[in-house]
């Protein structure tokens, strides 16, 4: 079935640093992919998407880019901020439906 | 616009109780997912409703069961309920089923004692 692998947590970073959260997936298909935000007590919200192979989601300085070739769809920011602290889950959509399979979530603490 | 709420944000119920929880969708989405969260298990798919029907079902057992409404509004009802089904539960809504745009409301904390 459907899975999806990313980077354990939690990763610790000094304001001003460049953030990858590695995520790579398994699906049969062409699925859409996803990366959601949770804030501490809140629901998850979206932060970006790719629909397609090649595609490149972007949104608040964050960027991830749908590699089919080596499954994959890794979270980047040049420089993060305290407030970019939350957990960050990946998640597959397959072709139809609304069913999302999620990632287990990478928590980020960014410190001044 | 108003988001997605859901109703009642904190639950404390009973082993063997049963729980219903409610998810009013943001006005015009047809399209109302439930999902189960726990530290063990992480984001777990229960269901997808879409114009009164049940489009999409995960693996849970039937104790987990769901509906929804002419006016979008869905519920999500638990049966005899067990230690492990304390867990955050969200609802998302979006435009209809193949939207790539789900939203998310803040969730229902269930404990069960």
């Amino acid at each position: 079935g459907d899975s999806v692998t990313q980077m354990e947590g939690p990763v610790t970073l000094s304001e001003e640093a460049f953030l990858t959260i590695n995520c790579t997936y398994t699906a049969t298909g062409y699925p859409s992919l996803f990366w959601y935000v949770q804030y501490p007590g809140e629901g998850l919200q979206l932060l970006l998407k790719a629909t397609k192979a090649d595609d490149k989601g972007s949104n608040k300085g964050f960027e991830a880019t749908y590699r089919k070739e080596t499954t994959s769809f890794h979270l980047e920011k040049g420089s993060v901020q305290v407030s970019d602290s939350a957990v960050y889950f990946c998640a597959l959509r397959p072709g139809g439906g609304n069913k999302l399979t999620f990632g287990t979530g990478t928590q980020l603490k960014v410190e001044l | 616009k108003a988001g997605v709420t859901q109703t009642p944000r904190y639950l404390i119920k009973t082993r063997g109780q049963q729980v219903t929880l409610s998810c009013s969708p943001i006005s015009g989405h047809r399209s109302v997912s439930w999902y189960q969260q726990t530290p063990g298990q992480g984001l777990q798919f229960l269901f997808e409703y879409f114009s009164e029907t049940q489009r999409n079902k995960g693996n849970f057992p039937g104790r987990f069961s769901g509906r929804q409404f002419s006016n979008s509004r869905s519920e999500m009802n638990v049966s005899t309920l067990e230690l492990g089904d304390s867990a955050l539960y969200l609802c998302a809504s979006s435009v209809d089923t193949f939207s790539y745009e789900q939203y998310f409301g803040p969730g229902t904390r269930l404990t069960v004692t």
